[in-house]
């Protein structure tokens, strides 16, 4: 396996469900990313994570919860979300601050 | 903070002649230009990038520019064939990336090339 990898690759939840995103970068790379991708709009900037620590939050829900166990491996936690937050969820990767970015292929979520 | 700007939306164009994408930055202090490609189904991939010491460059069929002072730059795809087709993205950032990890993205152009 190379590059970044997600995993599920199409969600369906309803508004009351707990689920999980995840993201492995085989890229030895030490920071990792997730965005939010909806049509017709900029990528969205939701998370940030260097050497495991959060550094960036954007003013997203509490609905939303990340998780970073490790420099390869990236979570999103998802609960009690709203039919608004459908989208693809791209995970990247980046070696530092450096600035070349590696994407996933995404997670397509639909809220029902 | 960045903005960046993307035209046109969408661009059709027939198999053979030449794309051209547009993008407008807000932050002079930015200076890493990256275009993304994004096809159905995927995530984006970085197909060529440019910084702020650079006026040009290229990569087989396709070329970046930069004009710094009027903060824009465009992505130039020549002799289109049908694996061109996808969502194009540029993207605007102060790099090494500052403190916040930020990759400004534009809206995103969809190209299809006609055969």
């Amino acid at each position: 396996e190379t590059g970044v990898t997600q995993t599920p690759r199409h969600l369906v939840m309803g508004m009351t469900n707990k689920k999980s995103l995840k993201c492995e970068q085989h890229l030895g790379h030490n920071a990792m990313y997730w965005y939010k991708q909806s049509a017709k709009k900029p990528l969205e900037l939701m998370f940030v994570y260097s050497l495991e620590e959060r550094v960036e939050n954007n003013s997203v829900p509490s609905r939303f919860s990340p998780e970073c166990p490790n420099s390869s491996h990236l979570f999103l936690h998802l609960h009690t979300l709203q039919p608004e937050d459908s989208a693809l969820y791209l995970c990247a990767s980046s070696q530092g601050k450096v600035d070349t970015q590696y994407f996933g292929p995404g997670t397509r979520l639909t809220v029902l | 903070g960045e903005n960046v700007e993307q035209h046109p939306s969408t661009l059709s164009v027939q198999e053979g002649d030449s794309a051209v994408i547009k993008c407008t930055y807000s932050d002079s202090a930015s200076n890493y230009f990256p275009w993304y490609k994004q096809e159905l189904g995927k995530g984006p991939q970085l197909i060529i990038d440019i910084r702020s010491n650079v006026g040009e460059k290229k990569d087989q069929r396709i070329a970046v520019t930069l004009n710094k002072t009027a903060k824009h730059f465009s992505l130039h795809i020549t002799e289109t064939q049908p694996e061109d087709s996808a969502v194009y993205f540029c993207a605007a950032s102060i790099g090494p990336l500052g403190p916040d990890y930020k990759l400004s993205f534009g809206a995103g152009t969809t190209v299809t090339v006609r055969a």
